[in-house]
């Protein structure tokens, strides 16, 4: 089965400032899509950024980007010039490419502080 | 741009009592799908469905829970005899093929 790992349960950084979130999975498939959701205090969760596994480039939106690791199964999160909206909780999330298996697996979430 | 959306937003029920959570998927979209969170925990996957049949189920979804597509738009989830654990929000998603599943704003239910 996979798994998602995110080791930082919070993480905080100053307005303007950049930060990285973390992510590894674990899995035996080698075509999958990674996900960063958001979830602000109104509890939706909103789509940041998407990674296909067979693409060797990172994914970026405006401010957000991914560095992933194939090899090494880490997908973390960069936010640059952060905004005092950007504070939520980042899901990190794994979806095998094939078959009828489509669900989202998620991590335990990292809670994002944005100081002023 | 066009959205998922549910209602109602928030359900108070009594413990026993059956709830039935409405969606309406985004409309070009084939996979419909429901994930809970439990407050303060990782988001779950509950069930998938397309083609009018569940494609995936965990283990979380057993005998209490039922899924249907009453008609074009609508995708509910029932709870027949809610309990306290059931408690949590309920997130309705929905995605074309093999693509990205976009969330709903989510039911919180609350169970008493």
């Amino acid at each position: 089965a996979q798994t998602v790992t995110q080791s930082q349960p919070e993480m905080s950084v100053q307005e303007a400032e950049t930060v990285t979130l973390s992510c590894t999975y674990d899995t035996s498939e080698s075509d999958y899509y990674l996900f960063w959701y958001k979830q602000p205090p109104s509890r939706q969760m909103i789509l940041v950024i998407r990674q296909e596994a067979y693409k060797q480039q990172n994914a970026t939106e405006n401010r957000f980007s991914v560095n992933f690791q194939k090899a090494a199964k880490s997908f973390s999160l960069k936010i640059s010039d952060s905004q005092l909206g950007d504070a939520a909780m980042y899901f990190c999330a794994y979806r095998r490419a094939s078959g009828s298996a489509r669900q989202l697996t998620f991590g335990s979430g990292t809670q994002l502080t944005v100081l002023p | 741009e066009p959205e998922v959306t549910q209602t109602p937003s928030h359900q108070v029920t009594q413990m026993g009592q059956e709830v039935i959570l409405r969606c309406v998927p985004i409309s070009n979209h084939l996979y419909f799908y429901w994930y809970r969170q439990i407050l303060g925990q990782k988001v779950e996957f509950l069930v998938s469905f397309y083609n009018n049949e569940i494609s995936e189920k965990s283990e979380i979804f057993d005998d209490q829970f039922s899924v249907e597509r009453p008609d074009g738009s609508n995708f509910t989830l029932k709870i027949r005899s809610t309990k306290l654990e059931d408690s949590a929000m309920y997130f309705c998603a929905s995605s074309e093929v093999g693509r990205t599943q976009y969330f709903g704003p989510g039911t919180r239910l609350t169970v008493l």
